[in-house]
């Protein structure tokens, strides 16, 4: 069974930094391109980041490139999303999301989301 | 980036009654070495992530009911539900994934009349 969990989500001035990690579960980690999607409170949904399989291939969305790095450690099934000089506005629910084989586009499988809460 | 606007924002249908989601985007999301577009719809339910309904356009994906059902090409794309079922009340996004910056609609909010 195909499973993946957020974790590293919490509380954090604006301008502090965050690293949210999710772990894989039930399927060849290696094989799949993986996104971070966020959803900030009572809004829709925003792609943030993406990596292929291999780790080599790495694509931002304008509002968060040059802040955040995604990486991912494929002996550990684990993805990241470094978050630096958070802003309020980075205040959401950050969901992972896995594509059906290397860089299909659409993602077949979700996280259940951890919350970032970048405030004073 | 492109822009993917869906319309209505807000839609109440009847049970047993059709729905029907808009979708367009900003320029063409149709590959043409492949004739695929690059579409994708997800279902998100409250408190829920999102779940996939639909991918390149028009293909279902495993284990959803077959009234749902998406058309369109190239700019013009449609999410409709045949009858609709009090379980779908959701709120239905469309992605693009033509370039590797993905971008998805604004929502739009599916309740029962």
């Amino acid at each position: 069974e195909v499973q993946l969990v957020e974790s590293g989500g919490g509380l954090v001035q604006p301008g502090g930094s965050l690293r949210l990690s999710c772990a894989a579960s039930g399927f060849t980690f290696s094989s799949h391109t993986m996104s971070w999607v966020r959803q900030a409170p009572g809004k829709g949904l925003e792609w943030v980041s993406g990596i292929s399989g291999s780790g080599a291939g790495t694509f931002y969305a304008r509002s968060v490139e040059g802040r955040f790095t995604i990486s991912r450690d494929n002996s550990k099934n684990t993805l990241y999303l470094q978050m630096n000089s958070l802003r309020a506005e980075d205040t959401a629910v950050y969901y992972c999301a896995r594509e059906p084989y290397d860089s299909s586009g659409y993602s077949d499988y979700w996280g259940q989301g951890t919350l970032v809460t970048a405030s004073s | 980036d492109i822009v993917m606007t869906q319309s209505p924002d807000s839609l109440a249908v009847s049970l047993g009654e059709r729905a029907t989601i808009n979708c367009k985007s900003s320029q063409s999301v149709l590959y043409s070495s492949n004739n695929k577009n690059y579409l994708g719809w997800y279902q998100q339910k409250p408190g829920q992530p999102p779940k996939l309904l639909i991918y390149w356009a028009s293909t279902r994906e495993s284990g959803v009911p077959d009234r749902f059902s998406g058309s369109g090409s190239g700019t013009n794309f449609t999410l409709t539900i045949s009858s609709l079922q009090a379980e779908d009340v959701a709120v239905y996004y469309c992605q693009q994934y033509y370039t590797a910056l993905y971008t998805f609609g604004q929502g739009t909010k599916l309740e029962i009349k």
